[in-house]
């Protein structure tokens, strides 16, 4: 059973366009949900991270929007740029435990 | 600081052997998982060690298994191949369980024929 599900498959988006990303959970325990970003030939780096209790969290570019009550976030990257072009995954793991679940990832193409 | 280094970066196995891959957490780093990564099936957490004992295990058969010294430093074994252990098979370190970010190595990409 999925329990993190991610969409879009694979985004295309202009130079300096936003690019966003949703993700949505079904376990209500999950109470970190990080994203990671993968380019090819290496592994997973962690982007940004949210917590439960509060609803949004911006870091340079990077935005995840978090809204509990529809088990939902999303990743929201401003003025994307042709280096942003990856592989994005979203997680989710309850309590101190680093057993994350990822989604099914997002592969970005950001035109020049 | 070093980043987790994970060996061999490539290997190729025939059905029914068996491999050994190896991972050094960054250092200071004690806790170590081991993720695999498919086309197919995305990523899964496999397992996750600290203090040499295992914290979690995922949902793989018995045949996957891994074992952490007492330097932090782990080893996952793969035992009677089948084609579909073909993945890239991804470390993870950090601080403590639960606690800060994980930063993954490049991976062991295995290849089963």
């Amino acid at each position: 059973q999925q329990q993190v599900k991610q969409s879009p498959q694979s985004l295309i988006v202009q130079k300096g366009g936003i690019s966003i990303i949703n993700c949505a959970y079904e376990n209500t325990a999950f109470d970190y949900f990080p994203w990671y970003q993968q380019f090819p030939g290496k592994g997973p780096a962690l982007l940004i991270a949210i917590r439960p209790d509060v609803s949004e969290k911006k870091e340079g570019r990077f935005t995840i929007s978090f809204n509990k009550s529809a088990k939902q976030f999303s990743l929201h990257i401003m003025d994307s740029q042709p280096g942003d072009s990856a592989t994005y995954f979203c997680a989710a793991s309850k309590g101190s435990a680093r057993q994350l679940t990822f989604g099914s990832g997002t592969q970005l193409t950001v035109l020049p | 600081k070093a980043g987790v280094t994970q060996t061999p970066r490539y290997l190729i196995k025939t059905r029914g052997q068996q491999v050994t891959l190896s991972c050094s957490p960054i250092s200071g780093h004690r806790s170590v998982s081991w993720y695999q990564q498919t086309p197919g099936q995305g990523l899964q957490f496999l397992f996750e060690y600290f203090s040499e004992t295992q914290r979690n295990k995922g949902n793989f058969p018995g045949r996957f298994s891994g074992r952490q010294f007492s330097n932090s430093r782990s080893e996952m074994n793969v035992s009677t191949l089948e084609l579909g252990d073909s993945a890239l098979y991804l470390c993870a370190s950090s601080l403590d369980p639960g606690a800060g970010e994980l930063f993954f190595g490049e991976g062991s990409r295995l290849t089963v024929l």
